[in-house]
């Protein structure tokens, strides 16, 4: 069964640096792309990024090009998602979810997600 | 603002059927048949419905419909279930970055 499970709740301040996890398992972890998706609360969802484990070629969305770094660790088949100073309009739920067949023009959807991992940034 | 557009709200009740739209442009919607429709209820992850625009993953029930013409997709629930009470949202490949853009998200409500 393929699983993604996304670390814990973090509350930071802002100005922090932070790195969230989502650790694949069930599939071989290198082979498929992972996106990451921001949800503020109360609102809708917006595609951040990819990256492909095998390589780590990444892509970012312009909106947040500059502003996270999306990185995976292969030994561990882990994802990750980090900011090196946050702001208070980073306060979201981030999920990472797998594409089973890539983002390309011949396919692009999200076929398995993580719980998701609430970040709560406030002074 | 969402890339795509989806009515804020639709409401039905059990056993009808009911409609949601989603109008892109001829980048997105109107261009690819790589539209996909996620179902968040209240609390949860979402959970893919349908992909490449009326394609359902093995356990979503035939209930469950997706169509396109031109810049606008369509998902229809049919038979509707009190569990079908949800957030849906649909999404679009783009072609550029970001490869994938998102509708708003409609909310279901089962009367």
């Amino acid at each position: 069964e393929v699983q993604l499970v996304q670390s814990g709740a973090e509350v930071k301040k802002p100005g922090e640096s932070l790195k969230i996890s989502c650790k694949g398992s069930g599939y071989i972890f290198s082979n498929y792309w992972i996106t990451w998706v921001r949800q503020v609360p109360g609102k809708g969802l917006e595609w951040m990024g990819i990256i492909y484990p095998s390589d780590s070629e990444t892509r970012y969305s312009p909106s947040f090009q500059g502003q996270v770094t999306i990185s995976v660790d292969r030994s561990t088949s882990t994802a990750y998602l980090g900011w090196s100073s946050l702001k208070a309009s980073d306060t979201a739920m981030y999920y990472c979810a797998r594409h089973p067949r890539g983002c390309t023009s011949s396919s692009c959807h999200l076929e398995n997600w993580g719980q998701g991992t609430l970040v709560t940034v406030s002074s | 603002q969402s890339a795509l557009t989806q009515p804020p709200s639709v409401s039905g009740s059990p056993g009808q059927s009911v409609t949601i739209s989603c109008t892109g442009t001829s980048s997105d919607v109107g261009y690819y048949n790589r539209v996909s429709w996620y179902q968040q209820p209240p609390g949860t992850a979402p959970k893919l419905m349908i992909y490449e625009v009326n394609s359902r993953p093995s356990g979503v029930p035939d209930r469950f419909s997706g169509s396109k013409s031109g810049n606008t997709a369509s998902l229809t629930i049919s038979g509707l279930q009190a569990e079908d009470e949800a957030v849906y949202y649909c999404a679009s490949y783009k072609g550029s970055s970001p490869f994938m853009v998102f509708g708003g998200g409609t909310k279901l409500t089962v009367l």
